[in-house]
């Protein structure tokens, strides 16, 4: 079974710019859910798609954003970018349904703002 | 979600048997426990998740004693491939606004 992949696996971006990040999730699974990880705050949470819809989102501002699609892809965009916004952006699929409870990575992409 | 509080990190030598122990006072009733293991530069990966006693998978073993307050990641023999941050987390994955949150997790060196 294949497993999360995330496009592109790196960027280079200027500030002020915006970005788009995909990630296709591992087949059957209706959940995604996007992280942000840098060396200074660590892993945060962003937000989760289950089934086209928002269902949680973490405590970033309005710049960044996401969507899924019927095919249960994701993407995630991140306007006006800032140099903040440098960091690893991982994407985790689930089923998203109880009983499951585990969350399945995507290897994540790279972003560098300069 | 209930805090939990991790050692920074670890020291241990190949084929010994590491204990990493995660305090999680505020556990709720309904909350499980999880563990996720990451490498540099790459994404977390599930390691094992209990609610309650003795878990174990081919992999490691989660022992949460009665008050549910602490529980124990323990990897037997581990080898250098095991070097890498450990993350415990605790929540309700029946509640639909469950979403990992992750801590500083414990910096595993794993010797030679």
């Amino acid at each position: 079974k294949a497993g999360v992949t995330q496009t592109p696996r790196y960027l280079i971006k200027t500030r002020g710019q915006q970005v788009t990040l995909s990630c296709s999730p591992i087949s059957g699974h209706r959940s995604v859910s996007w992280y942000q990880q840098t060396p200074g705050q660590g892993l945060q949470f962003l937000f989760e798609y289950f089934s086209e819809t928002q269902r949680n989102k973490g405590n970033f501002p309005g710049r960044f954003s996401g969507r899924q699609f019927s095919n249960s892809r994701s993407e995630m965009n991140v306007s006006t970018l800032e140099l903040g916004d440098s960091a690893l952006y991982l994407c985790a699929s689930g089923r998203g349904l109880p009983p499951s409870y585990e969350q399945y990575f995507g290897p994540g992409t790279r972003l560098t703002v300069t | 979600l209930a805090k939990t509080t991790q050692p920074i990190s670890m020291d241990s030598y190949e084929g010994q048997e590491v204990n990493i122990t995660c305090s999680h006072n505020n556990i709720a009733t309904n909350d499980y426990i999880t563990w996720y293991q990451q490498f540099p530069s790459q994404g977390p990966r599930f390691i094992i998740q209990g609610y309650k006693t003795k878990v174990t998978n081919e992999v490691a073993s989660l022992f949460i004693p009665a008050d549910r307050k602490s529980s124990t990641l323990s990897l037997p023999r581990v080898s250098l491939s095991d070097t890498a941050v450990y993350y415990c987390l605790v929540g309700d994955p029946m509640d639909s606004s469950y979403k990992l949150i992750f801590g500083s997790g414990t910096r595993l060196l794993v010797r030679p």
